[in-house]
């Protein structure tokens, strides 16, 4: 099996910045992915291969790489941005395809 | 604009099958570039793979599922399909259908860049007698 390691829970003021990790073995080689899910909703994706904005989010959302850990940069919060992200990704096999835990974004 | 519509009985008793049927408007599935995949969520936790599909039929499966799932496509009806068989309670969960990013690709039973860019809704599904 294969997992990808999340933070719980991460707060913020609005309009400071809010940093989100995933941690996995593969992380180096395959490329990483996140989502947001706001209670009662579908996730929807806000970062796709490691660092690209899919049409329609804000550029406040980034995504970087560092070894075996991938980063969800959210630049100046707002309020909407409240919700769990998950990254995604697969192993080296190409057999496991994973979430994370999950990360509830607090906005205070 | 593509849309994804899950449809399917909300309530089915353990040891039976689970049937569900994603319905995709906008676009086509037959020719498409893209995969169609099943995520499910149980109640409070986060999300799980279940499997994805090709318009040609190819299926891949997570390990831990490949013995009870099975995911078609009806070209016709322009939908995919997942079934379930022998559900516990541990099966209660929120089943989404999804498309694919264009960029995925697979080898043999591998499959790499895979994630999903347009999801539907959601249907809940409880596995109980």
């Amino acid at each position: 099996s294969y997992e990808l390691t999340q933070p719980p829970s991460v707060s913020v003021s609005p309009g400071q910045t809010a940093s989100i990790t995933c941690s996995g073995d593969a992380l180096p080689r395959q490329y990483s992915h996140w989502y947001l899910q706001k209670p009662g909703q579908a996730p929807v994706l806000v970062i796709c291969k490691d660092s690209e904005r899919p049409s329609g989010i804000p550029e406040r959302f980034s995504g970087s790489t560092s070894g075996t850990t991938v980063t969800l940069t959210i630049s100046g919060v707002q309020a909407e941005d409240e919700g769990d992200y998950y990254c995604q990704s697969t192993d080296d096999s190409g057999t496991y395809w994973v979430f994370g835990g999950g990360t509830k974004l607090t906005v205070l | 604009q593509l849309q994804l519509q899950e449809s399917g009985p909300g309530l089915v008793k353990p040891s039976e099958t689970l049937s569900l049927s994603c319905t995709v408007s906008g676009g086509s599935i037959s020719g498409s570039t893209h995969y169609w995949g099943w995520i499910r969520q149980p109640p409070g936790k986060g999300l799980e793979w279940v499997g994805s599909m090709y318009y040609s039929g190819s299926t891949y499966y997570i390990p831990s599922l490949s013995s009870r799932a099975t995911i078609y496509v009806d070209t016709l009806k322009n939908q995919f399909s997942l079934e379930l068989t022998s559900v516990t309670a541990a099966d209660t969960a929120v089943y989404y259908c999804a498309r694919h990013g264009a960029s995925g690709y697979c080898r043999g039973d591998s499959c790499y860049d895979w994630y999903l860019d347009v999801w539907g809704r959601g249907t809940l599904v409880t596995v109980s007698s």
